[in-house]
């Protein structure tokens, strides 16, 4: 199956720091979104990205998706404790629907107070 | 209270046990899906429903079967359950045909198999 390739698996920040990860993959995704998982819940979606280029952000958050297709970044600036969680990326298919989202395997936040 | 519910939250059994996870949804979406998560795998499609009557088989579909009940009830289950299903399950929604590729997902069952 299809692999996305998302790293890094866990980072450990303190407050106020910047953190940026990313995800790619060997085939070209018409859609890139991230997720992001706090603890004891359900994923929830962060940002969506439909164009190859685009930049999106969502106050503290920014997303990019990557010129090649294959690639996608999420960067969140100046790190808050309720930051900690799984950030997934997902990418999707041109004519998929959404059954064909292939989910990456996460980043584990931690953010030291 | 949650648009996506699953039931129950936290299950322990048995190996050998049949298990039923249940979900039930109120954002009157078509399409239901249940993942299944397990540490430093991220997120598998074990079944998926476009309707009542479509079902249609994930990546990791062997040892599970779902039922489609109504609309908003699709449920999930380990007909004879084994250690490597422990695992933590959710259940997701979406809108038909849309473009945004975003799924609603439950808060998760928590399934331990001894």
């Amino acid at each position: 199956g299809q692999q996305l390739n998302q790293s890094p698996q866990s980072m450990f920040i303190q407050e106020g720091e910047d953190v940026s990860m990313n995800c790619t993959s060997s085939s070209i995704f018409n859609t890139w979104l991230w997720y992001k998982q706090d603890p004891g819940e359900g994923p929830v979606l962060l940002i969506a990205l439909y164009k190859a280029g685009e930049l999106t952000s969502n106050g503290r958050l920014t997303a990019q998706f990557g010129i090649t297709r294959k690639d996608s970044f999420l960067n969140i600036s100046a790190s808050i404790p309720s930051d900690v969680g799984i950030y997934f990326c997902a990418g999707r298919r041109r004519g998929g629907s959404n059954y064909k989202l292939t989910f990456g395997k996460g980043t584990l936040l931690t953010v030291n107070p | 209270d949650a648009d996506v519910t699953q039931t129950p939250r936290n299950r322990i059994t048995k190996t050998g046990k049949r298990i039923m996870l249940e979900c039930s949804q109120t954002k009157g979406h078509d399409r239901m899906y249940w993942y299944r998560q397990d540490p430093g795998l991220g997120l598998r499609l074990i079944y998926y429903s476009f309707d009542v009557k479509d079902i249609n088989k994930g990546e990791i579909s062997d040892g599970y079967s779902v039922s489609r009940q109504a609309q908003a009830k699709f449920s999930l289950s380990l007909e004879s359950a084994i250690p490597n299903q422990t695992a933590l399950y959710f259940c997701a929604t979406s809108v038909p045909g849309g473009n945004t590729g975003e799924l609603f997902f439950g808060e998760g069952s928590r399934l331990t198999v001894l």
